[in-house]
């Protein structure tokens, strides 16, 4: 069965610091990843996602993800934080033929000025 | 291009009344997800659709009912409401189902049950 585990549901850093979100994951088969990101009174929007071509994913807004397998995880980074980078951040995880995509828990990120 | 829609925004709404959240995608995606979104326990599916005519439970469907008439359209009844269904309601499409396939929101439904 699938799942997913984000480290940390409130995360806080200083404006121009490296943003770290951590994501674990567990699936039977390859998975497909995806990190989702929600503004205040928005719906998610796909930030980036892994299906399997390069394990090193380059998503919107200067953000990526590596994808480790033998650490079962899928961290999201930025070398530099911005304000406007105030978010609740998603990891999700769905299979290889599968019909459903698992959520996280969410981590808020904070920028301080 | 709108992308997906909800009605209504948000709504209040007395335990027992029946009530149906819209949902609306112009994007002629297959498949048609709803969530509940609940602080700390992140998204949850309600009832997915593979494509119009087809519908399955999520994780959580009781005391849920949707149906898919069109490709467009995928609404989500609550019969009969509860208070313990308070929550922000978010619809979503894909072009195919779960897999590589990125999901696409809507912008939410927050509703209250007093």
């Amino acid at each position: 069965a699938q799942s997913v585990t984000q480290l940390g549901s409130h995360v806080s850093v200083s404006e121009g610091a490296l943003v770290l979100l951590r994501c674990n994951y567990s699936s039977s088969v390859p998975p497909y990843l995806f990190w989702y990101v929600q503004y205040p009174n928005q719906g998610l929007q796909l930030l980036l996602k892994y299906t399997s071509a390069a394990t090193l994913v380059k998503g919107i807004n200067g953000f990526e993800a590596e994808f480790k397998k033998s650490e079962t995880s899928f961290h999201l980074t930025k070398p530099s934080a911005h304000m406007s980078d105030a978010a609740e951040y998603f990891c999700a995880v769905s299979d290889t033929g599968g019909f459903k995509t698992i959520f996280g828990a969410g981590t808020r990120l904070f920028v301080k000025a | 291009i709108a992308g997906i829609t909800q009605a209504p925004t948000s709504q209040i709404l007395a335990a027992g009344r029946r009530m149906t959240l819209r949902c609306t995608q112009d994007m002629r995606h297959n498949a048609m997800y709803w969530y509940r979104q609940d602080l700390g326990l992140g998204l949850r599916l309600i009832h997915y659709s593979n494509t119009a005519g087809t519908t399955g439970k999520g994780e959580v469907p009781d005391g849920y009912s949707v149906s898919r008439a069109n490709t467009d359209d995928f609404p989500l009844t609550l019969a009969s409401a509860v208070p313990s269904q308070t929550s922000v309601y978010f619809c979503a499409s894909s072009e195919g189902l779960g897999d590589h396939y990125e999901q696409y929101f809507g912008p939410g439904t927050r509703l209250t049950v007093t």
